[in-house]
């Protein structure tokens, strides 16, 4: 059974940063790209980020390019999601997501999502 | 990169069809089969309904299908039941290579 269990969400203060984990299991991890999708509260869904099975290729949504960071670890099945000078409109759920294909990267399609967890921008 | 464009809501009854909108441009929904389809119930992470514009994963009914003409896609349902009744938001692939997703529609069933 494929599972992803986000971790990592939290209260943060303007300017400050987070590490968002993506615990992946009952796939083969390596063979698929992963994403991060957010949506803040009361809203719709954002395309964050997403990362090639095999690392090497990464894409960023311009709100975020330059302030976050995706990278992931095949020998722990597991997505990570940096993210540095946070803003209050960063707040919201951050969902990762399996795609649902090997030839999907990039493209919004993902078969498995987590829980969420919230990131709330704050001071 | 702005959100596609959907109704804001629709509605129907018990067994009745609907469809869905959703307009891009020819950067994105236009350009390429990558168009994607979820469904989002309150306090739910979202679920792949149709991928690369008309494929259904396995587990989804086929009263969900997709279909695509120009820079607008369109997912429809069909036999409109209780449970369909829920948030739907379409995702495609730009040329920035980047995604994106619609603005998304509220869909009641009478």
């Amino acid at each position: 059974e494929v599972q992803l269990l986000e971790s990592g969400g939290g209260l943060v203060q303007p300017g400050g940063s987070l590490r968002l984990s993506c615990a992946a299991s009952g796939f083969t991890f390596s063979t698929y790209a992963m994403s991060w999708v957010r949506q803040a509260p009361g809203k719709g869904l954002e395309w964050v980020s997403a990362i090639s099975g095999s690392g090497v290729s990464t894409y960023y949504a311009d709100s975020v390019k330059g302030r976050f960071t995706i990278s992931r670890d095949n020998s722990k099945n597991t997505l990570h999601l940096e993210m540095n000078s946070l803003r209050a409109e960063d707040t919201a759920v951050y969902y990762c997501a399996k795609a649902v294909n090997e030839r999907t990267v990039v493209a919004p399609a993902g078969d498995y999502w987590g829980q969420g967890t919230l990131v709330t921008v704050s001071s | 990169q702005s959100a596609l464009t959907q109704p804001a809501s629709l509605s129907g009854s018990p067994g009745q069809s609907i469809t869905i909108s959703c307009t891009g441009t020819s950067s994105d929904v236009g350009g390429y089969n990558y168009v994607s389809w979820y469904q989002q119930h309150p306090g739910k992470a979202p679920k792949l309904m149709i991928y690369e514009v008309s494929n259904r994963p396995s587990g989804v009914s086929d009263r969900f299908s997709g279909s695509k003409s120009g820079n607008t896609a369109s997912l429809t349902i069909s036999g409109l039941q209780a449970e369909d009744e829920a948030d739907y938001y379409c995702g495609s692939y730009t040329s920035s290579t980047t995604g994106v997703f619609g603005t998304g529609t509220k869909v009641t069933v009478l």
